[in-house]
């Protein structure tokens, strides 16, 4: 079975302030992990993926198998950046491989 | 807007009512994903079709769900006797492809609340 874990439901940081959304996955074989992020009244919507490890508004996010974390990080919070975020996994084959597996999500709040 | 569209937005609907949801995907993309959300949980996976095969559905989808797409573009999503446990945000996202090039676009959710 898949799943991730997102241990803070809410985390507050201010602004200039560095950031880190914690993400812990479950999965016994290599998984693909991605954030997607959802600000106020939008659609949820794809921030990065690991395999690209690229950077996205600022953030970059190392998967770490052997602490199978997928951590999401900023050096400077802006005050766009307050939105929830959220982990995901997808498996890399049989049926996992066609879904998504979300963690709870974390909303982050930057204070100006 | 070219991204997923869903209708309606919102639907309220009495106990044992049926209800069907409609989601268009982007044009030519051939993956269509369903998924449900609930208060201060992450979107949980329903059910995935390509092109117009159902191919993978949760355990999460009871009988009295069903999911159509019949030519491959639009599809449907129906909930017969509705109870007060389906309130949720129903999510539809579509994709080109499955790998980690071809990420999920989702639409902006239908809510339902049952009464």
């Amino acid at each position: 079975a898949q799943r991730v874990t997102q241990p803070e439901k809410l985390l507050s940081v201010f602004k200039g302030a560095p950031v880190e959304l914690k993400c812990n996955y479950s999965y016994s074989g290599s998984p693909e992990l991605f954030w997607y992020v959802q600000y106020s009244r939008q659609r949820l919507q794809l921030l990065l993926r690991h395999i690209s490890r690229e950077s996205i508004k600022g953030f970059t996010a190392d998967l770490n198998k052997g602490e199978t974390s997928f951590h999401l990080k900023k050096p400077f919070a802006q005050e766009e950046d307050s939105a929830m975020y959220y982990c995901a996994l997808k498996g890399q084959s049989g049926a996992g491989s066609y879904q998504l597996t979300f963690g709870k999500g974390t909303k982050l709040s930057v204070i100006p | 807007d070219t991204g997923v569209s869903q209708d309606p937005r919102h639907k309220i609907t009495k106990r044992g009512q049926n209800v069907t949801f409609r989601c268009d995907p982007i044009s030519e993309h051939n993956r269509l994903y369903w998924y449900r959300q609930t208060l201060g949980q992450g979107p949980e996976f329903l059910t995935y079709f390509q092109n117009e095969a159902q191919l993978e559905k949760s355990r999460l989808l009871s009988d009295r769900f069903s999911a159509e797409r019949p030519k491959g573009s639009f599809s449907t999503l129906e909930i017969q006797r509705t109870e007060q446990g389906d309130s949720a945000m129903y999510l539809c996202a579509s994709s080109l492809g499955g790998g980690s090039n071809s990420p999920l676009h989702f639409g902006n959710g239908t809510r339902l609340t049952v009464t």
